[in-house]
């Protein structure tokens, strides 16, 4: 059991470029998100989605686009990036049909955009 | 929109001191949530809180939900270096569908 499985873990890219942040998770969770966290903000949400076919816009959703094909998988695409989207990316998921709404986070992906 | 505030950002403690910081929501909560996270890691769930004036205890760890349920604490007796990290909170509204908004969070450091 993976859990929630975040790739690449680094990463550089130039001003201008575009790519793809990849989350997978194997817990069968139906909601499943994205967050930035730069120094002193602590988590902002990018987008969300409640299951698969369904997206929505979290509080700094700018610049980024997602997707939801498959329950297991909720990739992040930056569009053209810019330096202020140099941050750490983090993925998580919880389920919604228990009580205990437990968020489990990816390990993290840590872009720096020059 | 909803926010969440945890003020201030960061603590120092001497390690053995006892340790206390608060959460408080601009809306009334389903539940509130503790994260922790260690330098270079990722957030890590401590626990949930769901019944107006709940307290929890993990070991030296006390989380207590406030009555109206719009704030939260998070106690540590007798601090130890594993305790360096920062905590945060964050809240579900009913209805939310498991949407969190997380508070910035506490560093707390430890000196030994």
């Amino acid at each position: 059991n993976a859990g929630v499985t975040q790739t690449p873990k680094f990463q550089v890219l130039k001003t201008g470029q575009s790519m793809t942040l990849q989350c997978a998770q194997d817990m069968n969770h139906e909601y499943m998100s994205w967050y930035r966290q730069d120094p002193g903000m602590g988590l902002r949400l990018i987008h969300y989605s409640v299951g698969a076919g369904i997206t929505d816009q979290g509080e700094v959703p700018n610049g980024y686009n997602v997707s939801r094909s498959t329950t297991e998988d909720f990739p992040l695409r930056l569009l053209s990036a810019a330096p202020s989207q140099t941050s750490v990316y983090f993925c998580a998921s919880s389920n919604t049909w228990e009580v205990n709404t437990e968020a489990f986070f990816g390990q993290g992906t840590r872009l720096t955009v020059v | 929109g909803q926010q969440v505030m945890q003020i201030p950002q960061y603590q120092h403690v001497q390690e053995g001191e006892d340790f206390t910081t608060y959460c408080n929501s601009s809306t009334t909560l389903s539940n509130i949530q503790w994260y922790k996270q260690r330098p270079g890691g990722h957030p890590v769930f401590l626990i949930q809180l769901v019944k107006s004036g709940e307290v929890k205890k993990q070991k030296r760890l006390t989380f207590q939900f406030g009555e109206a349920k719009k704030n939260s604490s998070l106690h540590i007796t007798a601090t130890q270096t594993t305790d360096v990290g920062t905590y945060f909170c964050a809240g579900e509204v009913a209805g939310a569908n498991s949407k969190l908004t997380f508070g910035k969070g506490i560093t707390l450091s430890v000196r030994p």
